[in-house]
């Protein structure tokens, strides 16, 4: 299974500074999604980045993704209290995607 | 508006006593998943269909069926409900199963 596993699996920061959480997988994808959760709801599709991209930005996001060590980064910069919510990476292949348990990131007024 | 509509919201009920959760997507998308949600697990495939008629198993796929008669409308079904089957489930769709997952708003279900 091509399983994301993010890191760490909680984080709690200021409002206005940078959350950074990653997430590894174990086989080869066609590309790498981010979702976001507000508690109890539906996911959010944030950004997809395909395999032979490097990095992605979108607003106050960026991902990176480094196939060789099979891993991914999302960087939320700025954060604001309306960004507390769970994070989830999702590896792709062929028909599928595998989501991790996520990251849970609250953000201090 | 596009969406995916998941009925019912929250459902009570008791062991044995079938139940179907629907899906509905209004964006002609060709795949539909179900997927339900444990604290500290994240979000498991139950099932999932890449169109009308095709369905497959997904990660956990024990204890339900789904149908896919139309396009638009993927129903998860449990036979015969048991309390670990209490969980929180998720229907989503997508042009392609690898492209963007659009999902529903989530169905709370407990067995007792």
């Amino acid at each position: 299974s091509q399983q994301g596993e993010e890191d760490p699996q909680a984080l709690s920061i200021q409002e206005g500074e940078n959350a950074t959480m990653n997430c590894s997988y174990k086989t080869s994808i066609n590309n790498l999604q981010w979702y976001r959760q507000n508690s109890g709801r539906g996911l959010v599709h944030l950004i997809l980045i395909r395999s032979n991209e490097r990095e992605k930005h979108s607003g106050r996001l960026r991902v990176t993704l480094d196939t060789s060590k099979k891993s991914s980064s999302l960087l939320i910069t700025a954060s604001r209290a309306a960004d507390t919510a769970s994070y989830f990476c999702a590896p792709s292949n062929d028909y599928k995607l595998s989501f991790g348990a996520g990251t849970t990131v609250t953000v201090r007024a | 508006e596009a969406q995916v509509t998941q009925n019912p919201r929250y459902l009570i009920t008791v062991t044995g006593k079938k139940l179907t959760v629907t899906c509905s997507q209004n964006m002609n998308h060709e795949y539909m998943s179900w997927y339900r949600q444990d604290p500290g697990l994240g979000l498991r495939q139950i099932y999932y269909s890449m169109n009308v008629e095709v369905t497959d198993k997904g990660d956990v796929p024990e204890g339900y069926k789904v149908s896919r008669k139309e396009k638009r409308n993927f129903p998860l079904i449990l036979e015969s409900p048991s309390p670990n089957q209490t969980s929180l489930y998720f229907c989503a769709s997508s042009y392609r199963g690898r492209e963007t997952q659009y999902f529903g708003p989530g169905t709370r279900l407990l067995v007792l």
